[in-house]
């Protein structure tokens, strides 16, 4: 199984300012890689897909990199309704499953 | 516009059954592979399980494999979840998914059901 490693767990900035989220996995997931924003009460939401596309209505300020097991979620300044709780998910080839981290909460500063 | 809609979540016995639906609307469901998702209280998410388009390929996490099964209709444009042997860390908000690319990812979410698995 492939284990997807999120850091930092908590990361608190102010609005305006860069954010940074990394997500690591155990083995080579492609570019099958997957983020979203979950705020408390609600579901998830899709933010980026295969690493670096942007789901359908998501802000430019949103974007996604990385490739292999390194992948990056950037949000380039923050606005008052972008903290939440982050999670990215992958799907591993063979057999087929799905994972998600554990999550990044980014936080007012 | 697109909208899934759980339901059947409720309070349960450890040992016990429970059935969850999701009704699909705003797209054609034949054509999408469906996902049930958990989230326990405070925690994060875990997958459970999805099903293919023609329901043929279906696949399980670990930790619900053999006690859970997922089915669909399409003629009703319903996903279903069949929950046995319920245990306490089964308890969760279980939500459908809608998956574009065969478990890539999940591009719209119900608003989830919570189930509480307690004596």
């Amino acid at each position: 199984e492939i284990v997807l490693t999120q850091s930092p767990a908590t990361l608190s900035l102010s609005p305006g300012e860069r954010a940074t989220l990394s997500c690591r996995a155990s083995q080579s997931v492609s570019s099958y890689l997957a983020w979203y924003q979950q705020k408390p009460g609600q579901a998830p939401r899709l933010l980026i897909y295969d690493a670096s596309n942007r789901a359908t209505g998501i802000p430019a300020r949103f974007s996604g990199s990385g490739s292999g097991t390194d992948f990056t979620l950037t949000i380039s300044s923050l606005e008052p309704e972008d903290f939440a709780v982050y999670y990215c998910q992958q799907r591993s080839n063979w057999p087929p499953l799905i994972t998600f981290g554990q999550g990044t909460r980014l936080e007012i500063k | 516009q697109v909208q899934l809609v759980e339901s059947g979540g409720g309070l349960v016995k450890p040992g016990g059954s429970l059935r969850l639906s999701c009704a699909a609307s705003g797209f054609t469901f034949s054509d999408y592979y469906m996902s049930w998702i958990r989230q326990a209280p405070g925690k994060g998410l875990e997958w459970v399980s999805y099903i293919s388009s023609s329901g043929s390929t279906i696949y399980y996490a670990d930790s619900v494999k053999g006690r859970f099964t997922i089915s669909r209709d399409n003629a009703k444009n319903s996903l279903y979840l069949q929950m046995n042997s319920l245990r306490a860390e089964d308890t969760a908000v279980y939500y459908c998914a809608r998956d574009p690319q065969v478990g890539d990812h999940f591009d719209y979410w119900g608003q989830g059901t919570l189930v509480t698995v307690s004596s």
